[in-house]
């Protein structure tokens, strides 16, 4: 069974840092990985989706990539600011054993950014 | 802009009674879901629809069901409501092999 880790469970930087939230998953078998932002008590917001056959996706300060052989991605964030304070969560497609767009979550990395 | 519209952002309801949860979208999109978010177990998915009058159970569907008479609306409906299901509560659709697109989340509380 699928199964999703995110590490940590909270990060706390200091205005300006780059940073790197890492995902990983235990079946190489997926369709595609997607990265999600939620603020707190609000829905989810899909900030990057990375199809099984690439290896990264860029989106302004945002980079995603992907190692499907060794089952992980990492988000990497470049110069953080207080407004990236929030939680961000990976989620990835199983090509077997799932529905048409059915996900598996990881619990989400708690990102906080001080001023 | 995709919109996934869900009905209520705060609810409270008392055990026992039978609690409807809508969703829309307004993307003509064929996949819909009811996922669930508790502290520390993250997001589960209750339902999910790939068609109208079609439904597949998800991780979790003890207790609940589903409806979708209409391509863009997806119900979620708690028989009996019990405190245990107290949570949030999270829609989402998508078209086939699509990002999901969520929307703002019901809180549910069952006192």
């Amino acid at each position: 069974k699928q199964e999703v880790t995110q590490i940590p469970a909270a990060l706390s930087v200091p205005e300006g840092e780059n940073l790197v939230l890492n995902c990983s998953f235990t079946d190489s078998a997926i369709y595609n990985l997607q990265w999600f932002r939620q603020d707190p008590g609000k829905g989810l917001t899909s900030l990057l989706l990375i199809q099984s056959s690439q290896r990264e996706q860029t989106s302004g300060r945002l980079n995603a990539s992907l190692d499907k052989s060794s089952g992980r991605s990492t988000l990497y964030i470049a110069a953080s600011q207080p407004g990236d304070s929030a939680t961000y969560l990976c989620a990835v497609r199983p090509r077997y054993g799932g529905s048409q767009g059915n996900l598996i979550f990881g619990k989400g990395t708690k990102l906080s950014v001080k001023p | 802009d995709v919109k996934v519209t869900q009905s209520s952002r705060y609810l409270v309801k008392r055990t026992g009674e039978k609690v409807f949860l809508e969703c829309v979208q307004d993307m003509d999109h064929e996949n819909m879901f009811w996922y669930r978010q508790d502290p520390g177990l993250g997001l589960r998915l209750i339902y999910f629809s790939y068609d109208v009058k079609m439904k597949e159970k998800g991780d979790i569907p003890e207790g609940y069901s589903v409806s979708r008479e209409k391509k863009e609306r997806f119900s979620l409906i708690l028989e009996s409501a019990s405190t245990n299901q107290t949570s949030m509560y999270l829609c989402a659709s998508s078209s086939r092999y699509q990002p999901q697109h969520f929307g703002d989340g019901t809180r549910l509380s069952i006192l």
